[in-house]
Order: structure tokens, then C-alpha cells, then sequence
């Protein structure tokens, strides 16, 4: 079945505690994005990548990095998570532009 | 930057249509799509439209595109209860990006 799969689902963490939230699509796409969810702000892209090794700035990175060593998996890293990071992550992943994204099932992160 | 607006709430009764609009800036914008999204659930591509395209019909979805008013819109017809969900419209200009709209939620009443 053509996913994208993300994990963990839910997680609760403190602040300044290094995080990585996983996701991994087996659909061959060669673009990867994440993008974190808040109420009344609608989708919010944090970083996006084009393909292996390139990766881009979406309209919210800040506190956030990703890297892309393979096509399959586009992790997304809190180095030092803090309160305003509460939010739901997707992941998503695109073939052709008409396309759209496929997205992953989401994470619901808290940090206290 | 790019815009995409819609409005926050529409509430229905079953069997009649839905309509949810939505307003973007964006003149280069490629593509347009639909997204669902049920409680817990990730999105759901429902339906895209070509920016050169007027009108797209999938069985009971009808998707309106005004290019001139950057206007677009979904038409729900004979809405079911299984429709309550919150609708997005995005808006995909050259290379990755999408942007968002904030969301319609649709309550359909029995």
C-alpha cells in the first residue's frame, strides 16, 4: 500500500530534550515536505526537499532541521524543543504536481 | 507572500449541497486542490484543478475555478453526514510549495 508513515503518533517531551520525529514514504516521490498544524493557522510548511541531499527553508523553520541521506526517509529534528512547538506534524510526500501530497497520519507533539 | 483564505465554519443539513470557497493570491498558482481531513486523520487529496481549467467534476464533488477573482470553490452535492470533516484548499505555485488555507470545518446535521 502506497504510505507515507510517520512516528511516533503522540509524544510528550520537556523542554531542551533533543527530539526526532521519523517518516518514511515508499512511493519513490521524490518531494518531502513537513509541515506543522495549529488551530486558525491552517498547514504551515517547515522544510521541504526537492530530492537525496537538498533541502529548503519552508515559511516556519525556525528551532527545526531535517536532512534527506536517503529518498525514502525525511526525519524532522528539534534540537532543543520548547513550548511553542506543541503543535500536529504531517509529513508529506509528492510525485507529479498534479498529484497533490500524500500525507502521513500525523504526531501530535506536547513540550512541557 | 501567498494568501489562501477560507471561512472557518459551514454547517449543513443532510441531503442538501455544501459549498465551501475559498480566495487566494497567488497568480502563478499551477494547481489547485481539496483536501479532507477527518478528526485524527492526516489529509486526503479529494480533488485538484488545473489553474487553466473553469469547472471539474468528480461524481459528487464540483470543483469552480474563477482565475480572474482567484476565487475557487467545492460543491458538495447531496452532502452526507460522513462528509463532516474540515475542508482545505491549497495552492501550488512553481516547484514544492503549497499553501494552505486555514480550513473550513463542515458540520452536516441529520
Amino acid at each position: 500500500e502506497a504510505q507515507v508513515t510517520q512516528n511516533p503518533r503522540y509524544l510528550i517531551t520537556v523542554t531542551g530534550k533533543k527530539l526526532t520525529v521519523t517518516c518514511s514514504q515508499n512511493m519513490n516521490h521524490e518531494y518531502m515536505s513537513w509541515y506543522r498544524q495549529d488551530p486558525g493557522l491552517g498547514l504551515r510548511q517547515i522544510y521541504y526537499s526537492m530530492n537525496v541531499e537538498v533541502t529548503d527553508k519552508g515559511d516556519v523553520p525556525e528551532g527545526y532541521k531535517v536532512s534527506r541521506k536517503e529518498k525514502r526517509n525525511f526525519p524532522l529534528i528539534l534540537e532543543s524543543p520548547s513550548p511553542n512547538q506543541t503543535s500536529l506534524y504531517f509529513c508529506a510526500s509528492r510525485g507529479t504536481q498534479k498529484g497533490g501530497y500524500t500525507f502521513g497520519s500525523g504526531t501530535r507533539l506536547t513540550v512541557v | 507572500g501567498e494568501d489562501v483564505e477560507q471561512s472557518l465554519f459551514l454547517s449543513v443539513r443532510e441531503g442538501d449541497s455544501s459549498v465551501i470557497n475559498c480566495t487566494y493570491t497567488d497568480s502563478s498558482s499551477t494547481y489547485l486542490y481539496w483536501y479532507k481531513q477527518e478528526p485524527g486523520a492526516g489529509l486526503q487529496l479529494l480533488t485538484y484543478i488545473f489553474s487553466n481549467m473553469d469547472m471539474k467534476q468528480d461524481q459528487r464533488l464540483t470543483v469552480l475555478l474563477n482565475k480572474k477573482d482567484k476565487h475557487l470553490s467545492l460543491r458538495i452535492a447531496d452532502t452526507q453526514t460522513g462528509d463532516s470533516a474540515i475542508y482545505f484548499c491549497a495552492e501550488g505555485g512553481a516547484g514544492n510549495m503549497l499553501t494552505f488555507g486555514g480550513g473550513t470545518r463542515l458540520m452536516v446535521k441529520p
